[in-house]
């Protein structure tokens, strides 16, 4: 079974730049969810997607990044402008359904912003 | 808010025995986690336990909870220098929908 893939692995952008994260879930995955994770930090829920429907997003910096999940399957996560602090890894994971104990993870993107 | 809480650093010998300790925020967290995290990967689940366990066994791997105490621990018996990650405590509080709620990590450095 192939597991959650992201792109680009790795991105380097100025600030006040834009960058898009793609992901696609494990075939099936009814639930997504984009983390955020800070150097030394454990990662940080952004947004949560039931098929294609936002569940909670009420971390998100809604001023400057979107997420969006077309189809209920592949999802994109957007930042505009970047600032340096959103220098993480931006981590995407997918599960079968909402009640699920089970979460895959992607390997992320790392974001540098400078 | 209450933070899930980790101590950051361990370092053990190869073939002892690696504690690594965690106290969680919400008492009826119905599902609590540990995940490990290699260099440039993702995470990866190691195990987890349902609220109403006091310990599972799994290989080299023992979960104990302590949910008075709101404290989870992982045991990993006969360290391997593979084993080096940071592992996260993480848990599901029952308010906050289905999303995982992480520790900071705790580093885990195994020499030969």
């Amino acid at each position: 079974e192939a597991g959650v893939a992201q792109s680009p692995r790795y991105k380097i952008i100025e600030k006040r730049q834009s960058v898009a994260f793609w992901c696609n879930p494990i075939s099936g995955h009814a639930t997504l969810y984009w983390y955020q994770q800070i150097l030394g930090q454990g990662p940080k829920l952004l947004i949560q997607f039931q098929n294609n429907g936002v569940v909670d997003d009420s971390q998100l910096p809604k001023d400057r990044f979107s997420a969006e999940r077309l189809k209920g399957v592949d999802s994109t996560l957007k930042i505009q402008p970047a600032k340096l602090e959103d220098s993480a890894v931006y981590l995407c994971a997918s599960s079968l359904w909402e009640a699920n104990t089970e979460a895959f993870f992607g390997q992320g993107t790392r974001l540098t912003v400078v | 808010g209450e933070d899930v809480e980790q101590s950051l650093f361990l370092s053990v010998r190869e073939g002892d025995s690696s504690v690594i300790n965690c106290t969680y925020t919400d008492s009826s967290s119905t599902y609590l986690y540990w995940y490990k995290q290699e260099p440039g990967a993702g995470l990866q689940l190691l195990t987890y336990i349902f609220s109403n366990m006091d310990m599972k066994q799994d290989q080299r791997l023992t979960v104990l909870l302590n949910k008075k105490d709101k404290h989870l621990s992982l045991r990993i018996a006969d360290t391997q220098t593979g084993d080096s990650a940071i592992y996260f405590c993480a848990e599901i509080p029952n308010q906050a929908g289905t999303a995982l709620i992480f520790g900071k990590g705790t580093t885990l450095s195994v020499s030969s």
